[in-house]
């Protein structure tokens, strides 16, 4: 079944760690995205891909890296958790030329304390 | 930068009321979506539209891209209380490259 998947859901942890969010997804889509979110505000973009080996940064400014080695995988990485970076974050794919928009994974909630 | 302006913010409503809610833009967009959020997990796509003044049905959801290119509207039937959630209207045009821009969401709540 075709689907995109977020690990962890739910993570906890203390102050200068450093962290994966992994993002993958079955449907081959070329374009991946990761989102901020606060609870139950907006959707901030803070990182994209068009394929691999590509990757741009969003409108918002992240201290988060990226990488696309491969297209079925966008992990997101915090080199030095801070509790600023406590926050949901969402991963989102999408098929070059689609008019369907964006498909999202169910989110990781970071917790820095 | 682009902007969507989406409106109200939260609404709290009463069982079997309608709802309605929309998006107003600064600049065109050639699509306007509609996602519904549930708590802790990601927004699921509920409805799209590609041309001005189209309306679109999915059950008890309508949604309409507005003649102007700059605003949409959904409107939910008959609201349950499942319809609980965040609301995001979502424009994009053929130039952005499936680049969303977000409204800020409408929380809806309702009493059963």
């Amino acid at each position: 079944e075709a689907d995109i998947y977020q690990t962890p859901r739910y993570l906890v942890i203390g102050t200068g760690k450093k962290i994966t969010l992994e993002c993958s997804q079955t449907m081959g889509h070329d374009k991946m995205y990761w989102y901020q979110q606060d609870p139950g505000m907006e959707l901030h973009l803070i990182h994209y891909s068009y394929g691999v080996n590509s990757t741009e940064k969003g409108d918002l400014s992240s201290e988060s890296t990226v990488s696309r080695i491969r297209t079925e995988h966008f992990p997101l990485t915090l080199e030095s958790a801070r509790p600023s970076h406590t926050s949901q974050y969402l991963c989102a794919s999408s098929e070059e030329g689609s008019k369907v928009g964006q498909f999202f994974g169910p989110g990781t909630r970071l917790t820095v304390l | 930068g682009q902007q969507l302006n989406q409106s109200p913010q939260s609404m709290f409503i009463q069982e079997g009321e309608d709802v309605s809610m929309n998006c107003t833009s600064s600049s065109i967009f050639n699509t306007w979506l509609w996602y519904k959020q549930d708590p802790g997990e990601g927004p699921v796509l509920l409805i799209a539209l590609y041309k001005a003044g189209e309306l679109t049905s999915n059950g008890r959801l309508t949604a309409q891209f507005g003649i102007t290119r700059k605003d949409s509207f959904l409107n939910i039937s008959a609201s349950i209380p499942s319809d609980v959630g965040i609301y995001f209207c979502a424009g994009t045009n053929n130039n952005a490259g499936n680049m969303l821009t977000f409204g800020g969401g409408t929380r809806l709540m309702v009493k059963p």
